[in-house]
């Protein structure tokens, strides 16, 4: 079936410098894509999201990238923070609307200060 | 704080229990979700409510069983769960479907 999954479980990063995750996707159709991040103890909280229109969108400190050609999407977050610890996961609507996510099993981010 | 309660965060029950989880949302939100989050796997979508009607029930077992007394609560009740049941069961409200998602803290659950 169609799913949404990550390639690394983890990451470790200094502090200062930047970090990249990333999301592999396989349905083709998926049209929405969004970033929760899930800090110990907390549900899931949104980060940013992407639309298939789109190659490129920023926020705050973090940015995503979505290649539609190989089905990838990542998430950048600049100058990482200790508080930025968290499980970061990956979604889109590959369910079949933007309420039947799809999510990615995480990939747990570690700053080193 | 997300503006969504959920209670108890942590639970502890038999198989034979009848226990139920709470969740509240304060953002004058339209639609409610269950999702169960289990170790090493993603996050799974159990039901849906917009405007207090289900509008997705994910094949999800009959021991489960969600109530939605109004826009503002959520009720998960359960009963006669298996171990296998043991899992973090997560609320999200949204402004209405297909809109971005507001999570709880989760209720831990844990079935002997």
């Amino acid at each position: 079936g169609e799913s949404v999954g990550l390639h690394l479980p983890t990451l470790s990063v200094q502090e200062g410098d930047n970090s990249i995750i990333n999301c592999a996707y396989s349905n083709s159709a998926s049209d929405y894509f969004i970033w929760y991040k899930q800090e110990s103890g907390k549900g899931p909280q949104f980060i940013i999201d992407i639309r298939s229109n789109m190659d490129k969108r920023q926020g705050q400190r973090v940015t995503v990238l979505l290649n539609k050609t190989v089905k990838h999407l990542s998430l950048q977050i600049a100058a990482t923070q200790p508080g930025d610890s968290a499980v970061y996961f990956c979604a889109d609507d590959s369910g079949g609307s933007n309420y039947k996510l799809t999510f990615g099993k995480g990939t747990l981010l570690t700053v080193n200060p | 704080e997300t503006g969504v309660t959920q209670t108890p965060r942590h639970l502890v029950m038999g198989m034979t229990n009848k226990k139920s989880l709470k969740c509240e949302q304060h953002l004058g939100h339209n639609a409610m979700y269950w999702y169960k989050q289990s170790a090493k796997k993603p996050l799974e979508l159990m039901f849906v409510y917009s405007l207090e009607e289900r509008v997705e029930n994910n094949s999800v077992p009959s021991r489960f069983s969600p109530e939605c007394p109004n826009s503002s609560h959520l009720f998960l009740h359960l009963h006669t769960l298996q171990p296998e049941d043991s899992a973090l069961y997560l609320c999200a409200s949204s402004p209405d479907l297909n809109e971005k998602l507001f999570f709880g803290s989760g209720t831990q659950l844990s079935v002997l």
